[in-house]
């Protein structure tokens, strides 16, 4: 096990609702990675944070948003869910030590109804 | 042009094969190179990192071209538990900002 844990693993939204996912990162570790894996296709960069500050953002518009608590762990929050949010939502924690190499947790399965 | 483009499989094939797949990437800039494995509604694990000097684990062997942005993934003697989507990823402009392919899949039949 990789030790980052996520929550719900599970959950069914309605189209315009908001929802929050959350992550604790492996003890030790200070940068925590967000990616959307939608079915069939490979995980996609949200964002990251490192020491509390956003630290780099991918292709997602600003309804998608997170934040990073002084423990390490995170937040995504998703405002306005659209269908196409529908996917996994993994999150990944990595530190200096680990060097490029990042671990996921199980994910979050978020439906869009 | 995806970033990290991968052959688009599925590959079936027998227990006892060897099987290899292929990987491109198109930022010439990137530094590191990854090979991970993702079980059916599972996460994607760390299956092995790849080295510029090619590196080996078991029966996997990865290999890297930077000249060619190439990476590849062989697996001698398969078995029934290689089933599995493998994702071919490298890093991009920030330390993690890991860009991944749409992967592969695996069957391995008896």
């Amino acid at each position: 096990e990789t030790g980052v844990t996520q929550s719900p693993t599970h959950l069914i939204k309605t189209r315009g609702q908001q929802v929050t996912l959350r992550c604790s990162s492996q003890s030790g570790h200070n940068t925590v990675s967000w990616y959307q894996q939608a079915l069939g296709q490979g995980p996609q960069f949200i964002f990251q944070y490192y020491r509390e500050e956003e630290n780099g953002r991918g292709n997602f518009p600003p309804r998608f948003s997170g934040l990073q608590f002084p423990n390490y762990s995170s937040e995504l929050n998703v405002n306005a869910l659209e269908l196409d949010d529908s996917a996994l939502y993994l999150c990944a924690s990595s530190s200096q030590v680990t060097g490029n190499t990042i671990y996921f947790g199980e994910g979050s399965w978020l439906t869009v109804v | 042009r995806k970033e990290v483009e991968q052959d688009p499989g599925p590959f079936n094939v027998p227990e006892g094969a060897t099987v290899a797949f292929n990987c491109t990437y198109s930022n010439s800039a990137s530094q590191s190179f990854f090979w991970y494995r993702q079980d059916c509604r599972k996460e994607p694990k760390l299956l092995m990192s790849v080295y510029s000097s090619g590196n080996e684990d078991g029966r996997f062997t990865a290999q890297l071209n930077r000249a060619s942005q190439y990476i590849s993934l062989l697996i001698r003697d398969s078995k029934l538990s290689d089933s599995a989507t493998y994702l071919c990823v490298v890093n991009s402009l920030y330390n993690n900002d890991m860009r991944f392919g749409a992967g592969t899949r695996l069957t391995v039949k008896p």
